[in-house]
């Protein structure tokens, strides 16, 4: 079945630095990779997706790049804020959607 | 629209004590998934469904674990006995899967305690 690597697990920058995580995953066949935000204490949400016939999708200071060639995809944030701290998962879909561990993400201000 | 609703959201118990989550997903969703958050780690997917029919179930530790989804609509997850290792967050997500966006909504979640 499908497994998910997510690195690092812990990641502090200052406010207005870019931060970067980074997915493995290993079924050739999975499709659809989605990025996931949690604050504590409350659901996870989508912020960004990529599909697997597109390299790379941006939606403002949130971009994620996928090589399929390699199957690592990864979340970049730029001009980070401290509200966006939080726990961020990463996901990869064949069928049923598997969870990295996790990258808990402290901007400091 | 109405999002995903779970009940209770909190539930403390004693070990081999059984208890009982509730999910009503956004209408019109076909495919509901319960997952499984221990503390510091990503959800695990313990049961997907598509209407009342169940996709996959090999992560649900069947011998304490349970689930069904009636009438293709609310799902119960149920657990008996319970183990102090039980002790999680469980969410509920659905989507809707035939408009293709692969998108999961999920619930607050059930926080469990298992003393």
């Amino acid at each position: 079945g499908e497994n998910v690597e997510q690195h690092p697990s812990t990641l502090s920058v200052q406010e207005g630095d870019s931060a970067v995580i980074k997915c493995t995953y290993s079924d050739s066949a999975s499709n659809y990779f989605p990025w996931y935000k949690q604050e504590l204490g409350k659901r996870p949400q989508l912020i960004i997706d990529i599909r697997s016939n597109v390299g790379e999708k941006k939606d403002q200071r949130i971009a994620v790049t996928l090589n399929k060639t390699a199957k690592h995809f990864s979340l970049h944030i730029t001009e980070t804020q401290p509200e966006d701290s939080a726990v961020y998962f990463c996901a990869a879909i064949r069928g049923k959607l598997i969870f990295g561990q996790g990258t808990e993400l402290s901007v400091k201000p | 629209e109405a999002g995903v609703a779970q009940s209770p959201r909190y539930k403390i118990i004693e070990k081999r004590q059984s208890v009982a989550f509730w999910c009503n997903p956004i209408s019109g969703h076909a495919t509901l998934y319960w997952y499984q958050q221990i503390l510091g780690q990503g959800p695990k997917l313990l049961i997907q469904f598509q209407n009342n029919g169940v996709v996959d179930d090999s992560q649900l530790p069947k011998d304490r674990f349970s689930a069904e989804r009636l009438k293709g609509v609310d799902s119960t997850l149920k657990i008996q006995p319970a183990k102090l290792e039980d002790s999680a967050v469980y969410l509920c997500a659905s989507s809707d899967l035939a408009r293709g966006t692969g998108e999961l909504f999920f619930g607050e979640g059930s926080r469990l305690t298992v003393l």
